[in-house]
């Protein structure tokens, strides 16, 4: 088990780049979390998918942003244009869909930008 | 909605003493309860969890939470702290229908002094 795996660790753009991160989970999991945390604050939560169709998206989620997992296995998450208030980790996590007790969570290193 | 409070941002405690993280939760619906642990540079680490059944939680690194439902509190309790659970420490609620999403507090900083 090689756990949650998170690419690049760390990124630093210019205003107005476009950045791709990557999410590889846990291998049997078929839930796949993004979620983004900005310094001081707890994780917010931001999509999520189900093998491959993403079933629930946050409203902050802007058009900037765009989340794949197009075989249900890892995941890339885009952010066009970016802005500096962008700038914060984000993270990654996988479960298990099914019974309560094994739908923990698991959570990644973390991808964290900065938009200068 | 779900929402999470967590009343203290810092806690300073000397090593070996006791330590209790307090979190308030509210929800209209049934939850799952959790406290994670992020330690610096590190992504999140479950500590333990509550989806139903006793109301004391116990966890790993000996940590235990204990649910009040009449108060709506999850507070995270150890009885003796080491210096290698200085850490961010994460109170956080999900639907109890789904588990889709997680809503977590804004987290408090256990500070260890020898």
């Amino acid at each position: 088990d090689t756990g949650v795996s998170q690419d690049p660790r760390h990124k630093i753009t210019k205003r107005g780049q476009n950045v791709t991160f990557r999410c590889d989970p846990i291998s049997e999991h078929n839930r796949l979390y993004w979620y983004r945390q900005t310094l001081g604050q707890g994780p917010e939560f931001l999509t999520y998918f189900q093998n491959e169709a993403q079933l629930e998206k946050s409203r902050l989620l802007s058009d900037r942003f765009s989340a794949e997992r197009p075989k249900g296995s890892f995941s890339t998450l885009e952010i066009q244009r970016t802005e500096q208030g962008d700038s914060a980790m984000y993270l990654c996590a996988s479960s298990l869909a099914g019974l309560a007790d094994k739908e923990t969570q698991y959570f990644g290193p973390g991808t964290r930008l900065l938009v200068l | 909605a779900q929402s999470v409070t967590q009343l203290d941002s810092q806690v300073p405690v000397f090593e070996e003493a006791p330590v209790e993280l307090r979190c308030n939760y509210s929800s209209s619906v049934s939850v799952y309860l959790f406290w994670y642990v992020q330690y610096p540079n590190q992504g999140l680490q479950l500590l333990l969890k509550y989806l139903s059944g006793s109301t004391l939680v116990k966890g790993i690194n000996g940590f235990e939470a204990e649910i009040n439902k009449s108060q709506t509190s999850f507070h995270l309790r150890k009885p003796s702290v080491h210096i290698s659970d200085t850490a961010e420490y994460f109170c956080a609620v999900s639907r109890y229908s789904s588990a889709s999403k997680i809503i977590f507090g804004s987290g408090t900083r256990l500070s260890i002094r020898p």
